[in-house]
């Protein structure tokens, strides 16, 4: 596909327990995302990356840290899973902040704490 | 606060008739509007966007038509295929105004076309 791999596609955890989402891009684009995906909320951004080391915070960042040491990595960690936080997770890549063409997103990783 | 509204959850149409999905926004500052469709287990693609100094941006059986004074921009897709049958996301962004730049989406609206 377009070069954007999440790992692992499904994760099931427990309440309580650290999680680490990866995103990973062969496209050397400098933007990297990550959105949740929820029932009656369509898709809200967590934090977001404009470059190596350089992460901010989205509409939905509580509970959710980032990191980018490399162009091509994007780490989503849950310092402590809830349930709240039981959702698809996509990662999303572009390569500048001319958005007429959006961005490209990975094929999502499902993730139940349960 | 939801600045990127589809009020419609889900919109169920004739194979070969016209489908229209419709968005409204509240943000005065967005310059960029993207549709995005999503099949499931799939991550949303890139559909068609529109530009806020254009009113109609057209690509094969998709056009996107936007409405500044009223807010509002609408997909036609004509004419409708079974295999446009997935939950299409209207999304918004401004450099000002919040954003950033990122882009903001609506809750999306899930289309069936039947054969």
């Amino acid at each position: 596909d377009a070069g954007i791999t999440q790992s692992p596609r499904h994760k099931v955890t427990e309440t309580g327990t650290p999680v680490t989402l990866r995103c990973h891009q062969t496209e050397n684009h400098r933007y990297m995302y990550w959105y949740r995906q929820d029932p009656g909320h369509g898709l809200r951004l967590i934090h977001y990356s404009y470059g190596v080391k350089d992460t901010d915070k989205g509409e939905v960042s509580d509970g959710y840290s980032v990191s980018r040491s490399k162009t091509e990595d994007f780490l989503l960690t849950l310092e402590s899973a809830t349930s709240s936080q039981t959702s698809v997770y996509f990662c999303a890549i572009s390569e500048s902040k001319a958005r007429s063409y959006g961005y490209t997103f990975g094929s999502g990783t499902r993730l139940t704490v349960v | 606060d939801q600045q990127v509204k589809q009020n419609s959850p889900s919109l169920s149409v004739q194979e070969g008739r016209i489908s229209i999905l419709n968005c409204d926004y509240t943000n005065s500052m967005f310059d960029y509007f993207l549709w995005y469709k999503k099949y499931p287990a799939e991550g949303p693609t890139f559909l068609i966007s529109i530009s806020s100094i254009k009113d109609k941006n057209e690509d094969g059986r998709f056009t996107v038509f936007l409405n500044k004074s009223a807010k509002h921009l609408s997909l036609h897709i004509v004419p409708s295929q079974p295999g446009d049958s997935a939950v299409y996301f209207c999304a918004a962004s401004a450099m000002d105004g919040g954003s950033q730049g990122n882009l903001i989406f609506g809750k999306g609206t899930k289309l069936s076309v039947k054969p």
